[in-house]
C-alpha cells in the first residue's frame, strides 16, 4: 500500500512569515510530486510540481524534493491571510498507468 | 481560458433515486478522472479514463458507473445513492499519466446530498 502522510495541522503562522509543509511517502521509487492547495468546499487547484531533487521555485512558493529520505516540502515566503487552506501533496510513484496517491492535507492558517 | 467544468455545483437527491454528474474539458487533454471526497479526507478515485480506455478502481463500489462518449465530456452516474454516498465529487484532467504529463486539473467540483 502506498501511502503519502501528512501532519493534518493546523499549522499557525503570522502574517509574513514563512510556512513550512512537510510531506512523507512510502514508495521510494515515487517520481512525480505535487502539491495542491484547497480552500474550504472547493476543489483542489495544482500549485506546484517536482520531479527532480532540489528546490523548485515559484513566486512566494518553493517545493523541496528529497528522494533519499523520501520528503517533499512546500515553503510559502511572506504568508498572506489568502494562503490560509489545506495543502494536499499527492505523489505520483511512477510506471505506466499508475494513479497518483494524495495525502489528506495539512490545514494551514495565516494569520493576520 | 482552458477549462474543467461540472454541472451541476450542488445536488439534492433521494435515496436510491438514480442521479448523474457531468464534467466537460476544454483542456483537451487525454485523461479524464473522477474522485470522491468527503470532509477532512484525501481525495478517493473511483476510475479514469485513458482515451476511451476504462479503468475502474478495485473498491469502487457497482453503484458507480461512468461514461465518457467524446474527448471533451465525462459522465458519472450513481445508480441507486446511499446516506453514505454524500460527499464532494470531482472531476480532472491531466494530458496523459507519464512522468511529466500528470499534472491534474480540477474541476469545480459537485457537493452531493443524499435525502
Amino acid at each position: 500500500q502506498k501511502e503519502v502522510e501528512q501532519n493534518s495541522g493546523p499549522l499557525s503562522v503570522p502574517e509574513g512569515a514563512i510556512a513550512s509543509l512537510n510531506c512523507t511517502y512510502s514508495d521510494r521509487g515515487s517520481q512525480s510530486f505535487f502539491w495542491y492547495r484547497q480552500y474550504s468546499g472547493k476543489s483542489p487547484e495544482l500549485i506546484m510540481f517536482i520531479y527532480s531533487n532540489g528546490d523548485k521555485e515559484d513566486g512566494r512558493f518553493t517545493a523541496q524534493l528529497n528522494k533519499a529520505s523520501q520528503y517533499v516540502s512546500l515553503l510559502i515566503r511572506d504568508s498572506q491571510p489568502s494562503d490560509s487552506a489545506t495543502y494536499l501533496c499527492a505523489v505520483w510513484p511512477g510506471g505506466g498507468y499508475q494513479k497518483v496517491t494524495f495525502g489528506t492535507g495539512t490545514k494551514l492558517q495565516v494569520i493576520p | 481560458d482552458a477549462m474543467v467544468i461540472q454541472n451541476p455545483r450542488y445536488q439534492v437527491t433521494q435515496f436510491g433515486k438514480p442521479v448523474t454528474l457531468s464534467c466537460s474539458q476544454t483542456l483537451n487533454h487525454n485523461v479524464m478522472y473522477w474522485y470522491q471526497q468527503k470532509s477532512s479526507q484525501a481525495p478517493k478515485l473511483l476510475f479514469h479514463y485513458y482515451d476511451k480506455d476504462f479503468n475502474n478502481e478495485a473498491d469502487t463500489p457497482d453503484n458507480f458507473q461512468s461514461r465518457r462518449p467524446n474527448t471533451s465530456f465525462c459522465f458519472l452516474d450513481i445508480r441507486s445513492p446511499g446516506l453514505g454516498d454524500a460527499a464532494m465529487y470531482l472531476c480532472a484532467t491531466s494530458r496523459g499519466m507519464g512522468s511529466r504529463d500528470y499534472e491534474q486539473y480540477f474541476g469545480p467540483g459537485t457537493r452531493l446530498t443524499v435525502t
